[in-house]
């Protein structure tokens, strides 16, 4: 059963870097079928897609966050990473990683994890 | 970017009632549409996708259905277990989450 897991620091001060990373196992990273996402979920709000990549090195970020957003993959850790650049209070949410298969949806997700910025 | 405007906001039922929500996309997503559940505290999880397709492993109580860019999820028949709430997504361009219908017992 793949399984996806959210790690990084769960305190983060304003105008820092948010950096988190989800480590893949149960199933490898590399198909040019999947789609490495982050989806973040501010509390009591929906659901947002910050951008997704491929193990290509291929990326789609939201436009409202594109200018702060990076994200990488690292095939030989069957990883992939977030950066979030100068954040404020409005970034604290829970960051979710999942993966999507193509024409398929969301079918696995990373349990998430809470981040707060905070001075 | 696509928009997804999902309707109601929250709804009250009872156990064996039929449930419709309702996901409208700002432009053509053909078919390219996902339906997900998520309960306080846990990830979502994928019911339907490809608009009507129904994910290995989840009860047949669940149906998904379009007629251009409206887009229903239909719950036959509600269990205890149901109560949560109903995302969709689509994911034609990018990926658009709707704003979400929360499921409440009446």
């Amino acid at each position: 059963q793949l399984q996806l897991q959210e790690s990084g620091p769960r305190l983060v001060t304003p105008s820092e870097t948010l950096s988190l990373t989800c480590t893949v196992s149960a199933g490898s990273i590399s198909s040019s079928s999947y789609y490495w996402g982050w989806i973040r979920q501010p509390p009591g709000k929906g659901l947002e897609c910050i951008g997704y990549i491929q193990y290509s090195g291929n990326t789609y970020y939201n436009p409202s966050l594109k200018s702060r957003v990076t994200m990488s993959v690292d095939t030989s850790k069957n990883q992939f990473s977030l950066n979030l650049s100068s954040v404020t209070a409005a970034d604290t949410a829970v960051y979710y990683c999942a993966r999507h298969v193509y024409g398929r949806g969301l079918g696995y997700w990373g349990q998430g994890t809470l981040v707060t910025v905070s001075s | 970017d696509i928009q997804m405007t999902q309707s109601p906001s929250a709804l009250s039922a009872s156990v064996g009632d039929r449930v419709t929500i309702t996901c409208r996309a700002s432009q053509s997503i053909s078919s390219w549409l996902a339906w997900y559940q998520q309960k306080p505290g846990k990830a979502p999880n994928l019911l339907i996708y490809k608009a009507s397709s129904l994910e290995s492993g989840v009860p047949s109580r669940f149906s998904g259905s379009e007629s251009g860019t409206e887009f229903t999820l239909t719950i036959s028949s509600l269990q205890p277990d149901d109560f949560a709430t109903y995302y969709c997504q689509q994911y034609k361009s990018s990926w658009t989450f709707g704003q979400g219908t929360r499921v409440e017992i009446k």
